[in-house]
């Protein structure tokens, strides 16, 4: 079966890291790029960061730079995402989405973790 | 920075009615990257239409989109009781992908 799951959410503190890392099954990791995408409790979808199937180009959203870090291991058909001075609106549910490439659309999409900063 | 802006916010409709949903971009967007998403609650978002008017495998026909430049539509022909959720379109034509506020369609 071809699906992606996530893992490593769980309640933080504001200012501490958190790692979450999504498991690929059922095709080729390497030759899909993957993104995170969250939704804040009871909003709509916004996207955070993707990385190209060799981890040659990386992108992020505004609200992140500088404190997030993707990154994948594709002998281990898994991506991550390193999340630094976590903050309050960084509570959501965290998607991982796969995609052809860093121009194509999302075509399958995990479950979700919740990650909830709070003190 | 794209900005998607979706219409109507809810949308209360019957099975068997016909649905009209509204994406409209702050910018021309290439008809190539743009997707609509079905989203039930507790899961995880479902593609239904990429490229703007191509239907993801699956997908049944009474579902389509359409559009061009800023305005873009998806319409579902004959509403079907499993298809009441909230619906997103996205721009995926590269960084920052951007995503509706999405509208909900209820019955």
């Amino acid at each position: 079966e071809v699906q992606l799951v996530e893992s490593g959410g769980g309640l933080v503190q504001p200012g501490r890291s958190l790692r979450l890392s999504c498991a690929a099954s059922g095709f080729t990791f390497d030759d899909y790029a993957v993104h995170w995408v969250r939704q804040a409790p009871g909003k709509g979808l916004e996207w955070v960061s993707g990385i190209s199937l060799n981890s040659g180009s990386t992108g992020y959203a505004d609200s992140v730079k500088g404190r997030f870090t993707i990154s994948r291991d594709n002998a281990k058909n898994s991506l991550y995402l390193q999340m630094n001075s976590l903050r309050a609106e960084d509570t959501a549910l965290y998607y991982c989405a796969k995609a052809t490439s860093l121009l194509s659309v999302f075509d399958l999409w995990g479950r979700g973790t919740l990650v909830t900063v709070s003190s | 920075e794209i900005v998607l802006t979706q219409s109507p916010g809810t949308l209360s409709l019957s099975p068997g009615e016909r649905a009209t949903l509204s994406c409209r971009a702050s910018q021309s967007v290439s008809s190539s990257y743009l997707a609509w998403y079905q989203q039930k609650p507790g899961q995880a978002p479902r593609l239904l239409i990429y490229d703007a008017s191509s239907r993801a495998t699956g997908i049944p026909g009474r579902f389509s989109g359409s559009g061009s430049g800023t305005d873009f539509t998806l319409t579902i022909s004959r509403l079907e009781p499993e298809d009441f959720a909230v619906y997103f379109c996205q721009h995926y034509g590269g960084s920052p992908y951007s995503f509706g506020q999405g509208t909900k369609l209820e019955i």
